[in-house]
């Protein structure tokens, strides 16, 4: 079975540090996704990735890095981070390769104060 | 900007009764997807209709698709308390889902 892990799971930050948040996947699955979820929007993909070193922006990728160095470990950077970067982090992993079916960790809340 | 958009937003019923949620889109897809997230959760896989097939079942699950309409409707029949949550509808966009705002859902007993 597919396992995810995230951390940390929660995280309270001031304005201007950097934030790096981790997601872990047990498997050796290809595709990574970092979704960011808010009341009233929904879940907003951030960035994804399809392989080791390779990555691509999603809708609200501005003032967020991605990086994948191994294929079990996808990282999300805030460089410095802002209030409005206060939200849920998701990390997801594509199970099913044909129907594009996602797994989910249990997020990642972070509150930039 | 989002693919998928949920209705109604949020819906309240007794247990017993079903619930029929949403969902439209706007471009053409491979497969419509519906998620379901208890709150403080992760979202979770619940069933998956590709643009071919026009019904599907799974347990209590109904999923309707008309892609000449570009909708899609998710019934739950014979609710239950703990079908309390959000209800997502996602779309294949290239290589990632494009997910809506979702519907939340209360059962009460």
């Amino acid at each position: 079975d597919a396992g995810i892990t995230q951390s940390p799971r929660h995280k309270v930050t001031e304005t201007g540090t950097p934030v790096t948040l981790r997601c872990h996947q047990t498997e050796n699955h290809r595709y990574m996704y970092w979704y960011r979820q808010d009341p009233g929007h929904g879940l907003r993909l951030i960035h994804y990735s399809y392989g080791v070193k390779d990555t691509d922006k999603g809708e609200v990728s501005d003032g967020y890095s991605v990086s994948r160095s191994k294929t079990e470990d996808f990282l999300l950077t805030l460089e410095s981070a802002t209030s409005s970067q206060t939200s849920v982090y998701f990390c997801a992993i594509m199970i099913q390769g044909e129907t594009g079916e996602l797994f989910f960790g249990e997020g990642s809340r972070l509150t930039v104060l | 900007s989002q693919q998928g958009e949920e209705d109604p937003q949020a819906l309240s019923i007794q247990e017993g009764e079903n619930a029929t949620m949403n969902c439209s889109y706007k471009t053409s897809i491979n497969n419509l997807q519906w998620y379901r997230q208890n709150s403080g959760r992760g979202l979770v896989h619940l069933i998956l209709i590709r643009s071919n097939e026009r019904e599907k079942h799974s347990g209590r699950l109904r999923v309707t698709l008309d892609t000449s309409k570009k909708s899609s409707s998710l019934l739950i029949t014979a609710s239950r308390a703990a079908d309390t949550a959000s209800y997502f509808c996602a779309t294949d966009a290239r290589t990632a889902l494009i997910f809506g705002k979702g519907t939340t859902l209360s059962v009460s007993s």
